[in-house]
């Protein structure tokens, strides 16, 4: 199984700034990356598929980047609704698996 | 808009057996993969397994932690998702997510929209 690992766990930021969240995988997954926005209580939310594409609806404040191995997710403007947990996720094969979560924190 | 509606959940003994339903609306159902995801409370997320849209030569995969033991299935006449879970253990104990997932370009098929939920307890 492709393993998917997160960095870091979680992080705190203020309102305003920016923040990028890192997600490797332990094998070269081309670009078969998303991303999912998980908030306490509710279900997962998809943010980014295809390592960059955002899903129709989300803000543009959400970015994603890279290939292969490493991967980004960058958040601009952050306000108080970001706060979240934030997954990664490869579908390049069977079985997809998921980066252990980064919890976001807005100060 | 897209709806996802799990039920079945509840309290079962190990070694006894669950049957997840879901029930989906609000998009064509048979063009669509659909997947069970789970998640243990406070921890991270794990996939179960898919069943593919309608026709297709492959019709279901399965995680091997619980392959010979669940089984997803469906029908496409009601719309609806299932997931028989049999030989349940405590470590399957985990909220019960039902997912679409929609085409990524080429032959890829990945999450898309999420239900809320069902809750699995399996304790003696």
């Amino acid at each position: 199984d492709i393993q998917m690992t997160q960095s870091p766990s979680s992080l705190s930021a203020s309102v305003g700034d920016r923040v990028t969240i890192t997600c490797r995988a332990s094998q070269d997954i081309i670009d078969r990356l998303a991303w999912f926005q998980q908030k306490p209580g509710r279900a997962p939310k998809s943010l980014v598929y295809a390592t960059s594409t955002l899903e129709s609806g989300v803000p543009s404040k959400f970015s994603g980047s890279g290939a292969g191995t490493d991967f980004t997710l960058t958040i601009t403007n952050l306000q108080p609704e970001d706060s979240a947990t934030y997954y990664c996720q490869h579908y390049r094969n069977y079985p997809p698996t998921f980066g252990q979560g980064t919890r976001l924190e807005i100060k | 808009e897209v709806k996802l509606v799990e039920s079945g959940g509840a309290l079962v003994r190990p070694g006894g057996s669950l049957r997840l339903s879901c029930e989906a609306s609000g998009f064509t159902f048979s063009d669509y993969y659909m997947d069970w995801v789970r998640q243990v409370a406070g921890k991270g997320l794990e996939w179960v397994g898919r069943s593919r849209n309608k026709g297709n030569r492959n019709p279901t995969e399965h995680a091997a932690s619980v392959k010979g033991r669940f089984t997803v299935s469906r029908d496409f006449s009601k719309n609806s998702l299932y997931l028989q879970m049999n030989s349940l253990k405590t470590e399957d104990t985990a909220v019960y997510y039902c997912v679409r997932s929609g085409p990524r370009g080429g032959n890829e098929w990945n999450f898309d929209y999420w239900g809320q939920g069902t809750l699995v307890t399996v304790s003696s």
